[in-house]
C-alpha cells in the first residue's frame, strides 16, 4: 500500500523557519519526481516545488523562490521542504505528492503527461505572531 | 503563468444528474490537463490525467475531454459521494497551476 506521511508542521512566527518531511512507503521515490503542494485555509491548491528523481533539478513557484528548499533522501525514501523567512501568507496545509509521467499518443507523437497521482494527508503550517 | 478558469465555481444538482465542469486555459496546453476531486479535510485525488485518461480505480461515470485551451469534466449520474470540490491542473509548463475549483452541491 502506498503511503505518504507528512510531518513537521506547526505554529511559527513570521520570519521563522520550519522543516517539513514526507516519509514514503509502498514505492521507491528514487524512480519519481516528487512535489509539495499547499492549500491555504478555505482556498484552492497551489503547487510549491518539485524535485527530480536524483535531486539534480528543483523547481519552485515564484512566491517561495529563495525562501523554500526542497530536498530528498532516496536512501531513506523521504522528501523534505525547508521553509525559511515564513510569512503569514504561507499559512497552509502542505501536501507531499508523487509526480507520475504517463506516455500517451498526441499529435502524431508520444508525450509524457505528468500528474500528481499519490498524495499525503497533509500537515498544517500556521504563520502567526 | 498559465491561468486556469473553472466554471461554474459552484453548482447544485440532484443525485442521478449529469453535470459538466469547464476549465479554460489562458494559452494552449495541448492535453496537459488533469482533474482532481477533493473532499473536505482530505487530500486531492487524481481522477483524469492528460485531459481524457481515467485514472485507475476511478468510476467510469467520470469522463474528461478537450485539448488546447478548453476542457471539460463530466460526471454522469451523480452519486452521493460525488458532492464535493473539483480542481483542474495544467502540467504543460512551470509554474504548475490549478483552477480555482468547482464545488458540486446537492440540491
Amino acid at each position: 500500500e502506498v503511503q505518504l506521511t507528512e510531518s513537521g508542521g506547526g505554529l511559527v512566527q513570521p520570519g521563522g523557519s520550519l522543516r517539513l518531511s514526507c516519509a514514503v512507503s509502498g514505492f521507491t521515490i528514487s524512480r519519481h519526481w516528487m512535489a509539495w503542494v499547499r492549500q491555504a485555509p478555505g482556498k484552492g491548491l497551489e503547487w510549491v516545488a518539485n524535485i527530480k528523481e536524483d535531486g539534480s533539478e528543483t523547481e519552485y513557484v515564484d512566491s517561495v523562490m529563495g525562501r523554500f528548499t526542497i530536498s530528498r533522501d532516496n536512501a531513506a525514501n523521504s522528501v523534505h521542504l525547508q521553509m525559511d523567512n515564513l510569512r503569514a501568507e504561507d499559512t497552509s496545509v502542505f501536501y507531499c505528492a508523487r509526480v507520475v509521467g504517463v506516455l500517451i499518443s498526441f499529435a502524431g507523437g508520444i508525450v509524457s503527461a505528468k500528474s500528481f497521482d499519490q498524495w499525503g494527508q497533509g500537515t498544517l503550517v500556521t504563520v502567526s505572531s | 503563468d498559465i491561468q486556469l478558469s473553472q466554471s461554474p465555481s459552484s453548482l447544485s444538482a440532484y443525485v442521478g444528474d449529469r453535470v459538466t465542469i469547464t476549465c479554460r486555459a489562458s494559452q494552449t496546453i495541448d492535453v496537459y490537463l488533469n482533474w482532481y476531486q477533493q473532499k473536505p479535510g482530505k487530500a486531492p485525488k487524481l481522477l483524469i490525467y492528460a485531459a481524457s485518461y481515467l485514472q485507475r480505480g476511478v468510476p467510469s461515470r467520470f469522463t474528461g475531454s478537450g485539448s488546447g485551451t478548453d476542457f471539460t469534466l463530466t460526471i454522469t449520474s451523480l452519486q452521493p459521494e460525488d458532492f464535493t470540490t473539483y480542481y483542474c491542473q495544467q502540467s504543460f509548463t512551470n509554474p504548475i497551476t490549478f483552477g480555482g475549483g468547482t464545488k458540486v452541491q446537492i440540491k
